[in-house]
């Protein structure tokens, strides 16, 4: 089975902050990695796809990159809808989530 | 425009097996490359990926609970149902089904609103 491993756990970050999630997958997945943001009580809602590709609809202020086993979601100009949590997603093999960046107001 | 919505029992005893079906619109499960997924989220916890089903009747389960699923899909009703038997309280969830696209993401990018499944005697 892949692991996937999210850092930091929780962040603290105020509105305007640049913030970056790294997630780290147990073996190679190439390009195979999707972000997700969820707000509680909700679903997850689809951010990043095959790394890099933002979803339709989604802001330009937020941007992925990475490949093989390394890749971080970055958050250019945080806004007050970004508060939620953030889970990195591989589907190389399967389809395994890790266990999540929760943004809190600082 | 893609919708999806999750249906079962709120609560099931220890032992029992559950059944939820995911009833969905917009799309259709005879459309070549295209999924639909279940995948759970315990209260507080992280997500977890059970199950897909793909338009050829092609099934996928997680490796830690293929004994206990089954995913089945309804062309003509637009349903998938999963089946998860011997429910412990550890199962306590919400439950979430998810359409899984042929182009594009090639993930899951629409997903019902996910229902809150509860395991207790």
């Amino acid at each position: 089975d892949i692991q996937m491993t999210q850092s930091p756990s929780t962040l603290s970050a105020s509105v305007g902050d640049r913030v970056t999630i790294t997630c780290r997958a147990s073996q190679s997945i190439s390009s195979w990695l999707a972000w997700y943001q969820q707000k509680p009580g909700k679903a997850p809602k689809l951010l990043i796809y095959k790394a890099s590709s933002l979803e339709s609809g989604v802001p330009s202020r937020f941007s992925g990159s990475g490949s093989g086993t390394e890749f971080t979601l970055t958050i250019s100009s945080l806004q007050p809808d970004d508060f939620a949590t953030y889970y990195c997603q591989q589907y190389n093999s399967f389809w395994t989530f890790g266990q999540g960046t929760k943004v809190e107001i600082k | 425009q893609i919708t999806l919505k999750e249906s079962g029992p709120t609560l099931v005893k220890p032992t029992q097996t559950l059944t939820l079906t995911c009833t969905f619109s917009g799309f259709s499960l005879s459309t070549s490359g295209v999924g639909v997924g279940w995948i759970r989220q315990p209260p507080g916890k992280a997500l977890e990926w059970l199950a897909l089903i793909y338009w050829n009747d092609d099934k996928r389960y997680s490796p830690s609970l293929k004994s206990r699923l089954t995913i089945t899909k309804d062309t003509s009703k637009n349903q998938v149902v999963l089946t998860m038997t011997n429910m412990d309280p550890v199962d306590t969830a919400t439950y979430y089904c998810a359409h899984r696209p042929l182009m594009g993401s090639s993930t899951f990018d629409y997903w019902g609103q996910g229902t809150l499944v509860t395991v207790s005697s």
